[in-house]
């Protein structure tokens, strides 16, 4: 199956700094990157939908202006936390769209 | 909006069959999806099914589709200790992104 892959897999910063996480599709172009976000012991969220070459679609709830997103090519996407907090702390997962989704292995965000 | 359902636990022995359930309301769905978990662990896809099939099966792996229920379930035979996990049903209508269910953590027991 197709590869997707995340960096960093773990990253631990203190609070107001930003974060960003690289989602790359290996071996595929996906137009399409979804973000998700994992609580501990919940299930997995949709953040945002990314596409290539235009903004991001955000879930109700989430916000733009924190969670900054990037795709300038049909194999990288990125997310910014941007000013980190607490309760940013989470596992976030992208996932590349090609035909089915495949998901990167994540990315565990501690912030201090 | 859709919503997708499951149990939150279950316990078996070693050696059992485990079922675990799932439940969604959009009937539009085109692909239902299991993945597991392990702790500290991305997604590994486990297997799927076409909304218009009734089952599939993967080698200890079953998957029963009651569309009309909407109702989902993974059997898996012969369970073993490295089955223990967490799992997730999710379901995707076109190209959406998946809605997942919050997911069954399965104990297997020696």
């Amino acid at each position: 199956g197709a590869v997707v892959s995340q960096h960093p897999s773990r990253v631990i910063c203190k609070s107001g700094t930003s974060v960003k996480i690289e989602c790359r599709s290996l071996d595929f172009q996906a137009t399409t990157m979804f973000w998700y976000r994992q609580f501990p012991k919940q299930s997995l969220m949709l953040m945002a939908t990314s596409n290539e070459g235009s903004k991001a679609t955000y879930e109700q709830g989430v916000e733009k202006d924190k969670f900054l997103i990037n795709h300038a090519s049909l194999t990288l996407s990125t997310l910014t936390v941007t000013s980190a907090h607490p309760e940013d702390s989470s596992f976030y997962i992208c996932s590349g769209f090609l035909n089915e989704q495949f998901f990167g292995p994540g990315t565990r965000l501690t912030v201090l | 909006g859709e919503d997708v359902e499951q149990s939150l636990f279950l316990s078996v022995r070693e050696g059992d069959s485990s079922v675990i359930n799932c439940t969604y309301t959009d009937s539009s769905s085109t692909y239902l999806y299991w993945y597991k978990q392990e702790p500290g662990a991305g997604l590994q896809l486990l297997t799927y099914i076409f909304s218009n099939m009734d089952m599939k099966q993967d080698q200890r792996l079953t998957v029963l589709l009651n569309k009309k229920d909407k109702h989902l379930s993974l059997r898996i035979a012969d369970t073993q200790t490295g089955d223990s996990a967490i799992y997730f049903c999710a379901e995707q209508t076109g190209r959406r992104a998946l809605t997942f269910g919050s997911g069954t953590r399965l104990q297997v027991q020696p």
